[in-house]
């Protein structure tokens, strides 16, 4: 199948961490991105992993990918009220399957 | 880093217009773009592959008619919304893969009909 999954919301006070998680279900994807959309915008390309590493570590984020449960993670560490919005995750097989989307709700 | 623009970034016209959309990439070159609907709280959904010199490949329930493609060149690519009707009102999104990158994303068209 072709189901990337998310949890729809999330919501974080401003300097904690926020866990945003993705289970896709396609094993041969080679890349797992994780993407950004503010409100009427296009998308940002935060960052990505490739299928053969469990770990990235980008300023304050990190990836976390479990490819043996098909479980792709993005921490961000010290989560600012402009880090409010839409994140999706997306796997890359012959073409990019997207995630459900999660809204991340930051609190001042 | 790589750009792809998109324009218009709004429009709203009546019912049985056609709506032309375009995508470009403005410091690379592109031979296969995409064209992507997004629903109020939705994901995105691809629509069809955009190929430089060819035909477009059109995903599964999408109506090539409806929706018409053109890239001709390697900068460019349009969507034409033929005869556009209330239920076409959604926002679309194109990107594009710069050699060896990720796709890098458009800021989308939020196309509304009366």
């Amino acid at each position: 199948g072709e189901d990337v999954e998310q949890s729809l919301f999330l919501s974080v006070r401003e300097g904690d961490s926020s866990v945003i998680n993705c289970t896709y279900t396609d094993s041969s994807s080679t890349y797992l991105y994780w993407y950004k959309q503010e409100p009427g915008a296009g998308l940002q390309l935060l960052t990505y992993i490739f299928s053969n590493m469990d770990m990235k570590q980008d300023q304050r984020l990190t990836v976390l990918l479990n490819k043996k449960d098909k479980h792709l993670s993005l921490r961000i560490a010290d989560t600012q009220t402009g880090d409010s919005a839409i994140y999706f995750c997306a796997e890359m097989t012959y073409k990019y399957i997207f995630g459900t989307g999660t809204r991340l709700k930051v609190l001042a | 880093g790589a750009v792809v623009s998109q324009h218009p970034s709004w429009v709203i016209c009546k019912s049985g217009t056609s709506v032309k959309i375009e995508c470009r990439s403005l410091d690379f070159q592109a031979t296969t773009m995409f064209w992507y609907r997004q629903f109020p709280k939705q994901s995105l959904m691809l629509m069809a592959t955009s190929n430089e010199g060819s035909k477009a490949t059109y995903e599964q329930g999408v109506e090539k008619d409806k929706f018409l493609i053109n890239h001709a060149s390697l900068t460019l690519s349009t969507l034409t919304v033929t005869s556009a009707h209330p239920e076409d009102s959604s926002f679309y999104i194109c990107s594009a893969p710069p050699e060896g990158q990720p796709q890098h994303f458009g800021d989308g068209t939020r196309l509304s009909i009366l």
